[in-house]
C-alpha cells in the first residue's frame, strides 16, 4: 500500500532563509505525488505536482520539490522564506497507478516564519 | 469561479443530533471527497464517489452516510453526532483520475459536538 511520511511536524526558519520540507513515500507504482499549502482556517491549495515527467517540479510562489526514485523522497525547497509562507503543508501520494486513485494525505508539518 | 462550495462553514451540535454537510462543485469534475482533519494526523478519507451513483466507504466511514445527490452535489451525513466526531471536514473534487491533478478542494465545515 502507498503511504507518505513527513518527517518533521514543525520546521521554523527565519524570514529570507531557505526553506526545506522533507517527504518520504512508500508505493509500489510510479507515483504521483503532490505538496499542497493550508494557510491558517482556509482550505487547501496545490502547490505543485510530479507525475512522471521532470523530477523537478516547479510550484507557485517560489516552491519546488525534486523526485528522487533511488532515495523515496520528494522534499519541498524555497530559497528564501517569507511571512507569508507560514502555513501547514501536506505531502500526499497518489493510491495507484493510471484509472482512478484516491490521494493518500502525510500528517502535514507547519512552518513558521520568524522576522 | 466558485470551485468546490462547502455549507455551513461552522456548526455545533449536542450528542445525539444528526446534520448534513452540503458541498457542491461546478467544475464539471466525476469524483468527489470527504475528508476530516485532525490535529497531527492531516486529512483521511471518510466516503468517496468515483462518479455520479457510486458511493464508497474511506478510510473513517464509521458514524458516517453520505449522498451523490447528483454530478455536482456531495452531501455528508451525521446520524447521531458523538464528541469523536468534532473536526474540520472538507470536501473535495477531481476529474476522473485525482493522480495527474490532484484535488480542488472546499475551504472546510468546522464541527464541534458537545
Amino acid at each position: 500500500a502507498q503511504s507518505v511520511t513527513q518527517l518533521d511536524s514543525h520546521v521554523s526558519v527565519s524570514e529570507g532563509t531557505p526553506v526545506l520540507l522533507r517527504c518520504n513515500y512508500s508505493s509500489s507504482y510510479s507515483p504521483s505525488l503532490f505538496w499542497y499549502v493550508q494557510h491558517p482556517n482556509k482550505g487547501l491549495q496545490l502547490l505543485l505536482k510530479y507525475t512522471s515527467a521532470a523530477t523537478l517540479v516547479k510550484g507557485i510562489n517560489g516552491f519546488e520539490a525534486e523526485f528522487k526514485k533511488s532515495e523515496t523522497s520528494f522534499h519541498l525547497t524555497k530559497p528564501s522564506a517569507h511571512m507569508s509562507d507560514a502555513a501547514e503543508y501536506f505531502c500526499v501520494v497518489s493510491e495507484g497507478p493510471g484509472g482512478y486513485n484516491k490521494l493518500i494525505f502525510g500528517a502535514g508539518t507547519r512552518l513558521a516564519v520568524h522576522p | 469561479n466558485a470551485g468546490v462550495t462547502q455549507t455551513p462553514k461552522f456548526q455545533v451540535l449536542k450528542t445525539g443530533q444528526s446534520m448534513t454537510l452540503q458541498c457542491a462543485q461546478d467544475m464539471n469534475h466525476n469524483s468527489m471527497y470527504w475528508y476530516r482533519q485532525d490535529p497531527g494526523m492531516g486529512l483521511r478519507l471518510i466516503y468517496y464517489s468515483a462518479s455520479e451513483g457510486t458511493t464508497d466507504k474511506g478510510e473513517v466511514p464509521n458514524g458516517y452516510n453520505v449522498s451523490r445527490l447528483n454530478k455536482r452535489e456531495f452531501s455528508l451525513r451525521l446520524e447521531s453526532a458523538a464528541p469523536s466526531q468534532t473536526s474540520v471536514y472538507f470536501c473535495a473534487s477531481s476529474e476522473r483520475a485525482p493522480g495527474h491533478n490532484g484535488y480542488t478542494f472546499g475551504s472546510g465545515t468546522r464541527l464541534t459536538v458537545v
